[in-house]
């Protein structure tokens, strides 16, 4: 069957490390994005992709980056984790935007 | 900008209630798409529903419902007969139609509705 998952599933890292977080989808999906979840702001978009080579800034998107070389992965990328990234980060994909997002698992990431 | 307000934080109910989830969104453009998640206390998020903006039709599904209303922005989820297993947080989101190639733009999502239901 067709999913999409992400890894690690939970990180701890420290301040200043760089760490990247996979998220793997096999629908053959275009569009995938990353959102972070904190309580009391519900999920927020970091960086979203409409195909190879193609990626857009969200909402939150300062200190993360993306690539996209490829149809099923979409890698998000702390260039130097802050305390403030301390959070729970899903992965979604989408066949257009007339379908819905199906979202990951979520990895929990622990900044130290 | 987009924004979705669910100003209902917590709910908690007695099993076989019925129980309604406010959303209210804003938005600028006429054509949008508004969705509803669930997210157990598993932490997954588990799609329920997908509505456009051109079709303010009620769904029924089971014992859900949700009723769309363009007049006062909002579009509500109504659980009959409540389970314990409704027991989740519950978030209304908002995409509007602005993309180029047919590519999909990101979710604007509200804070969310913890429901509790009690036996």
């Amino acid at each position: 069957d067709a999913e999409i998952t992400q890894s690690p599933r939970h990180k701890i890292t420290e301040t200043g490390r760089q760490v990247t977080l996979a998220c793997h989808q096999t629908w053959n999906h275009n569009n995938m994005f990353w959102y972070r979840q904190d309580l009391g702001h519900g999920l927020r978009l970091i960086h979203y992709s409409y195909g190879v080579q193609d990626t857009n800034k969200g909402e939150v998107s300062d200190g993360y980056s993306v690539s996209r070389s490829n149809t099923e992965d979409l890698p998000l990328t702390l260039e130097s984790a802050a305390s403030s990234q301390t959070s729970v980060y899903f992965c979604a994909s989408s066949e257009s935007l007339y379908r819905a997002q199906y979202f990951g698992p979520g990895t929990r990431l622990l900044v130290l | 900008a987009q924004k979705v307000t669910q100003a209902q934080t917590e709910i908690s109910v007695v099993e076989k209630e019925d129980v309604t989830l406010d959303c209210v969104y804003e938005t600028r453009d006429t054509t949008y798409y508004l969705f509803w998640y669930k997210q157990p206390p598993s932490g997954e998020l588990v799609f329920l529903i997908r509505r456009n903006s051109f079709d303010e039709q009620n769904e029924i599904s089971g014992r859900y419902s949700w009723n769309f209303q363009k007049s006062t922005s909002s579009f509500n989820f109504t659980i009959t007969a409540s389970q314990v297993v409704d027991s989740a947080v519950y978030f209304c989101a908002l995409s509007e139609a602005k993309y180029s190639g047919g590519g999909a733009d990101g979710l604007t999502f509200g804070k969310g509705t913890h429901l509790i239901i009690q036996p």
